[in-house]
């Protein structure tokens, strides 16, 4: 049974970063991409970027370009997000999702809520 | 960017009614469009992929059409466990650069 389980909740201040994991297991981590989508309390799903971990490679939403940073380790099949200049706005449910390189999500993560707060 | 329009924001459904939910693209995205439920606290659940294909273990309540444009996903008899945030999302770019609609809230009428 494939499972993608994340961190645990962060608390930061503004201008600080967070890095959020994302740990797959019951499937082949090789074979798919990781995205990161979050959610912001009471709004919708805005996704952030994704890695193909085979390549190593990952491409992201303009609206992160040079804030967030997206990686993964093959060897434990753990995939990461980093975001930094953390700002109040940043406050969400930050889920990781699987898709074969460009399709649905077919799992998600159970969300890591990061509160950035002075 | 591809912009997602979903309508309406909110729908009031009766339970063992039909509730139909609309998805707009801004421009072709073929039939690369997925459909998610949502539950408080909960992740997002896949429910259509392709437009029309429901992912495995979803009931055959859960209907979706379209292609292009305009999509609908259609709940035939509303169960309890059916009222939540409903989002379309497509998958048409490439490199992708997924966008989701704002979401259909799904409330008992």
């Amino acid at each position: 049974q494939v499972q993608l389980v994340q961190s645990g909740a962060e608390v930061k201040k503004p201008g600080s970063s967070v890095k959020v994991s994302c740990k797959a297991s019951g499937g082949t981590f090789s074979s798919y991409t990781i995205s990161w989508v979050r959610q912001a309390p009471g709004q919708g799903l805005e996704w952030m970027g994704r890695i193909i971990p085979i390549f190593g490679t990952a491409n992201y939403a303009q609206k992160f370009q040079g804030r967030v940073t997206i990686t993964a380790d093959e060897s434990t099949s753990t995939a990461y997000m980093e975001l930094s200049s953390l700002r109040s706005e940043d406050t969400a449910v930050y889920y990781c999702a699987r898709a074969l390189v460009a399709t649905e999500f077919d799992y998600w993560g159970q969300g890591t809520l990061v509160t950035v707060s002075s | 960017e591809i912009v997602m329009t979903q309508s309406p924001a909110t729908l009031s459904v009766s339970p063992g009614e039909r509730a139909t939910l609309s998805c707009r693209a801004s421009q072709s995205v073929s039939s690369n469009l997925a459909w998610y439920q949502q539950k408080p606290g909960q992740a997002p659940r896949l429910l259509i992929y392709g437009a029309s294909t429901r992912a495995t273990g979803i009931p055959a309540r859960f209907s979706g059409s379209g292609s292009g444009t305009e999509f609908t996903l259609t709940i035939s008899s509303l169960q309890s466990e059916d009222f939540a945030v409903y989002y379309c999302q497509q998958y048409n770019n490439w490199p992708p650069k997924y966008t989701f609609g704002q979401g259909t809230k799904l409330e008992i009428k």
